[in-house]
């Protein structure tokens, strides 16, 4: 059973284009909505993240897109450059603040920025 | 301030053997956690501690362990390896925040090789 759904499994953006990456989740427990970076021969590092209480949140050149009612969520990369070619993964948790502390991934959609 | 940091990066191991890997997490995080990631079933949950505690565990075989030491470092233990144990392990430290959301930061990962 996948909780976390993501797609695409790829994508390829030109150089200051929009890169959009969706994620649907089926546990409505989840209350915390990371997003992570992941380059080759790394590990995955914290990027954004939002709570469902509000519907977008935005640093930098990322954003996140929230629909509770849908339990969507997506992530916006505004002005995508090459230096932004890696591999994302969504992620929710339940309960954070108190309690067993554990992340589930969606499955990582690699984006490839080209010139 | 220093990350996660994960030891050995690099293992190779024949099917049939243990292995330990060992993590110490940023200093003041007491939550740490591990995540198998493979190509196939991507970041996969394997149990999580505090304070010396097994607060959680993922859908592992018991071939899979851990603990934590009082400083909060944390070892996993996997043994009679098999060839499908070959993956990247990764450790993630967190600092709960009553009331907050808890932010995980990996390390760069132990890969792991069965032959």
């Amino acid at each position: 059973q996948q909780q976390v759904k993501q797609s695409p499994q790829s994508l390829i953006v030109q150089k200051g284009g929009i890169s959009i990456i969706n994620c649907a989740y089926e546990n409505t427990a989840f209350d915390y909505f990371p997003w992570y970076q992941q380059f080759p021969g790394k590990g995955p590092a914290l990027l954004i993240a939002i709570r469902p209480d509000v519907s977008e949140k935005k640093e930098g050149r990322f954003t996140i897109s929230f629909n509770k009612s849908a339990k969507q969520f997506s992530l916006h990369i505004m002005d995508s450059q090459p230096g932004d070619s890696a591999t994302y993964f969504c992620a929710a948790s339940k309960g954070s603040g108190a309690g067993s502390y554990q992340l589930t991934f969606g499955k990582g959609t690699k984006l490839s920025v080209i010139p | 301030k220093a990350g996660v940091t994960q030891t050995p990066r690099y293992l190779i191991k024949t099917r049939g053997q243990q292995v330990t890997l060992s993590c110490s997490p940023i200093s003041g995080h007491r939550s740490v956690s591990w995540y198998q990631q493979t190509p196939g079933q991507g970041l996969q949950f394997l149990f999580e501690y505090f304070s010396e505690t097994q607060r959680n565990k993922g859908n592992f075989p018991g071939r899979f362990s851990g603990r934590q030491f009082s400083n909060s470092r944390s070892e996993m233990n996997v043994s009679t390896l098999e060839l499908g144990d070959s993956a990247l392990y990764l450790c993630a430290s967190s600092l709960v925040r009553q009331g907050g959301n808890t932010e995980a930061f990996f390390g760069q990962g132990t890969r792991l090789t069965v032959v």
